[in-house]
Formats: structure tokens, C-alpha cells, sequence
């Protein structure tokens, strides 16, 4: 069956530094991957997507990418910020326009000033 | 523009009784999904409706479990019946009808804020 892992459950970073969020998949061939922030109490937030035949992606200080030969996306937030704390979602798509979305567990990320 | 709005916000249920979750999509959106995200679980897909359609429902539950979205008004997500193990929260998204030509806008959904359901 279809199966998404994000590397942690949780990850501790100081400001400034870079945080890296990993995103496996296997038994799916997706045509994106898209990551989303969920802060608690709240519904995700959509932040970036990326297609397989794209390798990187950058918004800001986000960058993605995406290995469709490791099955593997990694999600790096630069110069990290406490407020950049929250849950980070990874979310796979078939690529057929409305189509339902698969995401992972989410690894919450928390920034220490 | 608003966003997806869902209501009610919080929601209490004593065993048995009837659950009834509206997500008004964003204006303009056509597709509807549910999620649910249990605790310490990732969001997982429940259905999706497009206007008086149901497209596709392979993550509901066999029984207990209806959704609907009308010609006019909001969509529905009616649980029956409700158990303990239906505490969850529940989101909707929605999306743009999709566009020719596989824009990547296509494929973005939104999200609500979320109804968390507690079945007492």
C-alpha cells in the first residue's frame, strides 16, 4: 500500500539555522508533492508544490526538492525564525486535476531563540 | 475573498446522537474534500464532492458515514450513530475548478479551520 514517512516527529533547531524536513514515499508515483504548515488548533496552510519533473522549488526562505529516483522530497527553511514553529505536512498528488491528496504524519518543527 | 469557512467550530456529542459539519468553500471553488486527523495521525482523505456529485468515497467509512454538496449552500459531512472513536478533527478543503492545461494552481487545496468533534 501507499506509505508516506517524514523523517521525525519532531525537530529542535536554534534561530538561524537551517531547518531540513524529509518526506519518503513508496508504493505511489506521484505527479507533485506539495508541503503545508499546520499550526495547532488550525487547518494546514499551503506553502509550496512541486512537480516530478521539477527538481527544486523556492519561495522566500523555503526551498523543496524533489528525487522521484530516492522517492524523497526535502524541505529546507533557512535562517529559521520561532515563529517558524509549527507542523510541517507532506502531501502527495496523482496529478489528475481534483484529485484526493495522501499526506504524511507531519514533523513539528520547533525553533529556540 | 474569504476563506473555507466550517461550522461549527467545536462540537460535542454525547454516543449515539447525530453529527452534522458544514464547509462553506471558498468563493468561486467547485471541489470539495473531508479530511479527518486523528490524534497523532496524519490528515487522512475521506471524500470528494463536486456540486451534487459525489466523486469519489473510498475513504468513508461503510455506515454511519454521508456527505453531500448541493446545488446551494454549504457541504455537508453527517455522521450518525457517533462512537467514542469518531473524536477526530475534521477538515474541509477545497479547490478551483481545474483549468486546461494542468496549471499547478489546479491543484492547491484550502483549508478551513477544522470542526473538532468530542463524542462524550
Amino acid at each position: 500500500s501507499q506509505k508516506i514517512e517524514q523523517n521525525s516527529e519532531a525537530l529542535n533547531i536554534q534561530e538561524g539555522k537551517t531547518a531540513t524536513l524529509t518526506c519518503n514515499y513508496t508504493n505511489y508515483s506521484p505527479a507533485y508533492l506539495q508541503w503545508y504548515r499546520q499550526d495547532p488548533g488550525r487547518g494546514p496552510v499551503f506553502l509550496l508544490l512541486i512537480r516530478e519533473n521539477e527538481k527544486e522549488k523556492r519561495k522566500e526562505r523555503l526551498k523543496v526538492t524533489f528525487d522521484t529516483t530516492l522517492k524523497q522530497s526535502l524541505f529546507h527553511i533557512t535562517a529559521s525564525q520561532p515563529a517558524d514553529s509549527a507542523t510541517y505536512l507532506c502531501a502527495l498528488g496523482s496529478g489528475q486535476a481534483g484529485t484526493a491528496l495522501i499526506f504524511g504524519k507531519g514533523t513539528t518543527l520547533s525553533v529556540s531563540s | 475573498n474569504a476563506g473555507v469557512m466550517q461550522n461549527p467550530r467545536h462540537l460535542v456529542r454525547r454516543r449515539g446522537q447525530e453529527a452534522r459539519l458544514r464547509c462553506s468553500p471558498m468563493k468561486g471553488h467547485s471541489h470539495v474534500y473531508w479530511y479527518r486527523q486523528l490524534p497523532e495521525e496524519g490528515l487522512k482523505f475521506m471524500v470528494y464532492l463536486q456540486k451534487e456529485n459525489i466523486i469519489d468515497e473510498s475513504g468513508m467509512p461503510k455506515e454511519r458515514f454521508s456527505a453531500e454538496f448541493p446545488k446551494e449552500g454549504p457541504s455537508i459531512l453527517r455522521i450518525q450513530q457517533v462512537v467514542r472513536g469518531d473524536s477526530a478533527a475534521y477538515f474541509c478543503a477545497s479547490s478551483p475548478l481545474p483549468l486546461a492545461g494542468g496549471r499547478s494552481s489546479s491543484y492547491e487545496q484550502y483549508f478551513g479551520p477544522g470542526t473538532r468533534l468530542t463524542v462524550t
